[in-house]
Order: structure tokens, then sequence, then C-alpha cells
């Protein structure tokens, strides 16, 4: 069973800029949820997505939004990026949201 | 504010040793999640803990759920280096999971 996908590993963009993230969950799975972790916040959830729609939704500002396809794959947009948006990205699925989590191995998004 | 509260934050012991980390919040939760991340690596799900007072025992790792299902404890038995790694709680409120802010362990050979 394949593992959730995202892509790509590392990315660097210059301040202002905007970004699209990736990630394919596990076969079967309809629940992606992305989180953004900092050494100084930890885990902090971004949105949750299930069955293509929005179920849940963190404190972030605007600039930050996502979607989900018919395929369960999702996707996050960052727009006009700031130095304090570099964290790691983590994308995770679950079947239904409410058991447990598989990981994905993460984004590495830096702006300078 | 952090929902859940992890301790200590930083642990450093020597291999064969024991220890216990601790993962507390004022809230209840519906299940409890235990997650070990490495570096530059996603979390990975170690356990899911549902009923008050459940334990669950993994190898050498003992989780345990709290009564009242606010706090959870992890025991490590005869620590190894490769239990090396940043230790993370989540737990189910309404239909969302909130982490703790995490306990990075070192095991020195």
């Amino acid at each position: 069973k394949a593992g959730v996908t995202q892509t790509p590993r590392y990315l660097i963009k210059t301040r202002g800029q905007q970004v699209t993230l990736s990630c394919s969950p596990i076969s079967g799975h309809r629940s992606v949820s992305w989180y953004q972790q900092t050494p100084g916040q930890g885990l902090q959830f971004l949105f949750e997505y299930f069955s293509e729609t929005q179920r849940n939704k963190g404190n972030f500002p605007g600039r930050f939004s996502g979607r989900q396809f018919s395929n369960s794959r999702s996707e996050m947009n960052v727009s006009t990026l700031e130095l304090g948006d570099s964290a790691l990205y983590l994308c995770a699925s679950d079947q239904d949201g409410l058991y447990g989590y598989t990981f994905g191995s993460g984004t590495r998004l830096t702006v300078v | 504010t952090q929902l859940l509260e992890q301790s200590p934050q930083f642990l450093s012991i020597q291999e064969g040793e024991n220890l216990t980390v601790y993962c507390n919040s004022s809230s209840v939760f519906s299940s409890l999640q235990w997650y070990r991340q490495e570096p530059g690596e996603g979390p990975v799900l170690l356990v899911t803990v549902v009923t008050g007072g459940e334990v669950k025992k993994l190898k050498r790792l003992t989780f345990q759920f709290g009564d009242a299902r606010k706090d959870s404890s992890l025991h490590i038995t005869a620590a190894q280096t490769g239990d090396t790694g940043l230790y993370l709680c989540a737990g189910l409120y309404g239909n969302q999971f909130y982490f703790g802010t995490g306990t990075s362990l070192t095991v020195i050979p």
C-alpha cells in the first residue's frame, strides 16, 4: 500500500511569491489534513478536506487555501509569501478523519 | 494556547534507561494518539487509545490513557538509540485532532 506522497520535498521561494504544494493520500482515504510545523509553534492545523469539502479550518490567514479533487488528491496554496511562512508543511490522510493519521514526509518551504 | 501540554520538552538519557513522557490537558478527548517523528520526516502513528484507563503495549513502549480521558503517558523500557526522535501526542476533540507541544528524546549510546 503506497503511503502519503507530498511534492515537492523542498522549495525555495522569494517573499511575495505564491506556492502550491501537492499531496496524494493513501488509496481509499477520503480525509486529507494539512499542518504547518515550525520549531517554535509545533504542529499547527491548517485545514481538513473530506470528500472534496473543507470540513475544518485552523486559524491561519486567508493567504492559505486548499482544495481536494475527486480522486482525494489535495493541494494547498500560499499567496504573497512572507518570511514567517518558512516551515515544514505536512499532509496527513485518514479514512474518515477520526482514527489517526498517516503523514507524508512533508514539503520544506523556505522563503527568502 | 495549546490544548495539550507535553512534558518534559527535552529528554536526554543513556541507552538502557527507562523513561516516561506525559501528555496533559484540561479537556476530555474522544481518543488520543501517539506519534514519533524523525528529523526531516513526517510523524509516524504509534498507537491510538480510546477507552479511559486503557493500556496498550508495543514491545518496549507502554501507553496509558487517563481514566478521565484528559491525559496520557508513554513509558519506554530499556531505551535504545533507535528510540531517538520527537514524540507527539494528539487528541481528538470534536471532529479535529489537536497536537501536543512534543517531547524531544535523545538516547545516548
